[in-house]
């Protein structure tokens, strides 16, 4: 596949639910990317992290909160969600960052909430 | 912000037939990509092509870019079945975001 995994696949939590959605990439790329695919919408980059520093904090609700430990693993930590949160969440990965470097995607968690 | 947006929204086409998307734009850029999406995965990268070329291609695929136009165009030849996707255009610029349209649904009928 393409180097970057998501566990869970599928995950449906209720609104007062606490959730973590994990990001693992085995390329050894230096900048990884949180993005939210909702139906007929273009991608929503959602956080960016470089070298594990965040660069980019998109306008997201304090709900999502993600977490770069090291280089290799990206995690998602979900809590009070609301039902418009549903949607793909899908993690990406590439060599530095720039918009010139091809983003490397995970197949995404499928997320519901209900 | 959207920064490309791919037309038309769906295209069906017989396996065999050529496949055209077109992807517009409204601010500069210095790259666009096109990236492919199965049902339910993850995006797959398929073509980079700079600001300052024109065509590019890649085994089936044909990109071009129009910078005068801030369009770009996206041509599979002799789709196969295997082709049925999403294919979205996404837009770089000096700074390290990519903009991505909401896609393009492909199906190629056997």
């Amino acid at each position: 596949e393409t180097g970057v995994t998501q566990t869970p696949r599928h995950l449906v939590m209720g609104m007062t639910n606490k959730k973590s959605l994990k990001c693992e990439q085995h390329l050894g790329h230096n900048a990884m990317y949180w993005y939210k695919q909702s139906a007929k919408k273009p991608l929503e980059l959602m956080f960016v992290y470089s070298l594990e520093e965040r660069v980019e904090n998109n306008s997201v609700p304090s709900r999502f909160s993600p977490e770069c430990p090291n280089s290799s693993h990206l995690f998602l930590h979900l809590h009070t969600l609301q039902p418009e949160d549903s949607a793909l969440y899908l993690c990406a990965s590439s060599q530095d960052l720039g918009s010139l470097y091809e983003q490397y995607f995970g197949p995404g968690t499928r997320l519901t909430v209900t | 912000s959207q920064q490309g947006e791919e037309d038309p929204q769906a295209l069906s086409i017989q396996e065999g037939e050529n496949a055209t998307m077109n992807c517009s734009y409204k601010t500069s850029i210095n790259n666009l990509q096109w990236y492919r999406q199965n049902s339910g995965r993850g995006l797959v990268h398929l073509i980079l092509i700079r600001s300052n070329e024109r065509e590019k291609h890649s085994g089936r695929l044909r990109v071009t870019l129009d910078t005068s136009k801030k369009s770009s165009s996206l041509l599979i030849t002799a789709s196969r079945a295997a082709d049925t996707a999403s294919y979205f255009c996404a837009t770089g610029s000096n700074d390290y975001k990519l903009s991505f349209g909401a896609g393009t649904t492909v199906t190629v009928r056997a």
